[in-house]
């Protein structure tokens, strides 16, 4: 069975750019979870997604958001990025919701400048 | 709130070493515990959990038990390889909210 894909693997921006990130969980898991991993601040949760509705939020600004489709893929948007928004954006995928077991990709790493 | 206290790394040691990575925590409630691996370039993989106290996690050689006294979950392993080498975090997931807290994580590096 695949595992959890992200896309694009790494990508640099600029400040001020918005950036959309993509993650298609493993078939069949209908949840999909976002963190953000930075050296300063560990691993963060940003939001979980089941059933296409945020079930859960990360305590991040709004211009953090996110989406999910009928098919459980996810896309994480950042707006107006900053400097401090680079990191490795991780998403991890679950059979349901509130799901002790997750499954994480191999992350997004952004880089803003 | 919630809280997950991992040593500070980098651990360093030699091929078929003992290792332990200590781990404590706060939560609210009974949590459910875990160790995730990561190795390098790679997303964090889930290496073992325990839902209650007194639970034994094992994988991969790697043991964990859940000691509710002295809220713990140390990471154990009698004999490391090089292909042990990554950074592993201990993380929890409380009752009362399903998001989870993670360590920050310890740099484990063994030699040959």
């Amino acid at each position: 069975k695949a595992g959890v894909t992200q896309t694009p693997r790494y990508l640099i921006k600029t400040r001020g750019q918005q950036v959309t990130l993509s993650c298609s969980p493993i078939s069949g898991h209908r949840s999909v979870s976002w963190y953000q991993q930075t050296p300063g601040q560990g691993l963060q949760f940003l939001f979980e997604y089941f059933s296409e509705t945020q079930r859960n939020k990360g305590n991040f600004p709004g211009r953090f958001s996110g989406r999910q489709f009928s098919n459980s893929r996810s896309e994480m948007n950042v707006s107006t990025l900053e400097l401090g928004d680079s990191a490795l954006y991780l998403c991890a995928s679950s059979l349901e919701q509130f799901s002790y077991e997750q499954y994480f990709g191999p992350g997004t790493r952004l880089t803003v400048t | 709130g919630n809280s997950v206290t991992q040593m500070e790394g980098p651990v360093t040691l030699s091929e078929e070493a003992f290792l332990t990575i200590n781990c404590t925590y706060t939560a609210t409630g009974y949590p459910s515990l875990f160790w995730y691996v990561q190795y390098p370039g790679e997303g964090l993989q889930l290496l073992l959990k325990a839902t209650k106290a007194d639970d034994k996690g094992s994988n991969k050689g790697f043991e964990a038990t859940y000691r509710k006294e002295t809220t713990s979950f140390h990471l154990e392993k009698g004999s490391v390889q090089v292909s042990d080498s990554a950074v592993y975090f201990c993380a929890l997931i409380s009752g009362g909210s399903y998001i989870p807290t993670f360590g920050r994580g310890t740099s484990l590096i063994v030699h040959p």
